[in-house]
């Protein structure tokens, strides 16, 4: 089945360094969604995007929905402890009967003190 | 208002024996579903329910049955469990009927021997 191509698989970065990461799909999505999950718990929504070319902020968290639709990026500045977790984009083609998400495959971030 | 709930928490089942993982929520959503989580592999979706009633085969479904009990819970059945289903099993809920966000619970940590 389809997975979203999410990149990198993992960063090891220092506290107050800001974070990039991205998501590409070789399909058009309608609707980019940023999930965060910490160990032991389920993953929680951070961002939701639904327009193309969006740019839309939460906090320290910063995300885009790429103009061409198959693509959305999420910026973390300044990092925390706390920060901590592994980040899922997931895209929704928002079709009538169903939701259905297609998530990446995560990218593991680490914050150093 | 507790969102999505999931029983149990962790399971440790033998090649062959059965049992039911239980999700309710409590936010009147329509729709249900079922994901497994894999290293490396992010959530894959393994059942939904678009609305009360109904029931579809997501991306792995094989192995699987689910039930629609009511609008709250849905449940998911392995009916003869097998080292590969091995997985924390997510369930999750959203409003429904197009482009919408889904709310995850904690998760279920279910191992095969």
């Amino acid at each position: 089945g389809q997975q979203l191509n999410q990149s990198p698989q993992s960063m090891f970065i220092q506290e107050g360094e800001d974070v990039s990461m991205n998501c590409t799909s070789s399909s058009i999505f309608n609707t980019w969604l940023w999930y965060k999950q910490e160990p032991g718990e389920g993953p929680v929504l951070l961002i939701a995007l639904y327009k193309a070319g969006e740019l839309t902020s939460n906090g320290r968290l910063t995300a885009q929905f790429g103009i061409t639709r198959k693509d959305s990026f999420l910026n973390i500045s300044a990092s925390i402890p706390s920060d901590v977790g592994i980040y899922f984009c997931a895209g929704q083609r928002g079709s009538y009967n169903t939701d259905k998400l297609i998530f990446g495959t995560g990218t593991r971030l680490q914050v150093f003190p | 208002n507790a969102g999505v709930t999931q029983t149990p928490k962790f399971q440790v089942l033998k090649t062959g024996q059965s049992m039911t993982l239980q999700c309710a929520q409590d936010m009147n959503h329509n729709s249900m579903y079922w994901y497994r989580q894999d290293p490396g592999m992010g959530l894959r979706l393994i059942y939904y329910s678009a609305s009360e009633g109904t029931t579809d085969k997501g991306e792995v479904p094989n192995g699987y049955n689910v039930s629609r009990l009511n609008k709250r819970e849905f449940s998911l059945r392995l009916e003869s469990a097998a080292p590969s289903q091995t997985s924390v099993y997510f369930c999750a809920s959203s409003r429904g009927g197009g482009a919408d966000t889904q709310y995850f619970g904690p998760g279920t940590r279910l191992t095969v021997l």
